[in-house]
């Protein structure tokens, strides 16, 4: 079946350290979004990429690093510079950026800076 | 981006339809009203979207006012499992994102 894969689906993370989150996909998406939720909020955009070897920032891209270097992979690099991690991190992919296709979002990871 | 403005909560009773509904009064032409849910802890997962149409799946059906100012979401025969955070998204215009509110929480009631 195709789909989005996040992994893992919880993380633990000591303060100081730098983590990294995967996202997978395999609907042949051109597009592919992170996304973070704090508890009773909406969801906010970190990053994006449109395209293999491109991305560009969200509202809160402070402290988070991506790489594009494959059309199936998303991973997001959570950098000891964001001060405030702990969140639920949610990936999504479309079809490249036509307003009239929607999102595929993974099941998310929760991370938690212990 | 065109922002959405939903009422935080509402009540339905199992069986009964359930009847979202969200003012988008800052739409442009050519932005689409996108209708996402999310129950807890998971991803949200996608309901449905138009232009300026009514629209209908399986799932729930959309309907926009003539002048696209207001949409409401209909969910026919709403059931337990229909519990969940809806958002109403205006994707398109300059950005082309979808940027997420704080949605209604639906809580059906047996």
């Amino acid at each position: 079946d195709g789909g989005i894969t996040q992994s893992p689906k919880y993380l633990f993370r000591k303060e100081g350290q730098n983590v990294t989150l995967s996202c997978e996909q395999n609907l042949n998406h051109d597009a592919m979004y992170w996304y973070r939720q704090d508890p009773g909020q909406g969801l906010r955009l970190i990053y994006y990429s449109q395209i293999v070897n491109d991305f560009q920032k969200g509202d809160i891209a402070e402290g988070y690093s991506v790489s594009r270097e494959k059309k199936e992979s998303f991973p997001l690099t959570v950098t000891s510079a964001q001060k405030n991690p702990t969140a639920f991190y949610l990936c999504a992919s479309s079809w490249g950026h036509d307003a009239n296709y929607g999102y595929t979002f993974g099941s998310g990871t929760r991370l938690t800076v212990v | 981006d065109a922002k959405t403005t939903q009422p935080p909560s509402m009540d339905c009773a199992e069986g009964r339809a359930a009847n979202l509904p969200c003012n988008h009064s800052t739409i442009s032409g050519n932005e689409y009203v996108y209708w996402y849910r999310q129950i807890h802890s998971q991803g949200p997962q996608y309901i449905i979207h138009g232009l300026k149409n009514n629209e209908t799946n399986e799932m729930a059906s959309l309907i926009i006012t003539e002048d696209r100012k207001s949409s409401t979401l209909i969910l026919p025969h709403a059931t337990l499992r229909d519990t969940a955070v809806y958002y109403c998204i205006v994707r398109g215009g300059a950005t082309n994102k979808l940027i997420f509110g704080t949605g209604t929480l639906l809580a059906v009631q047996p």
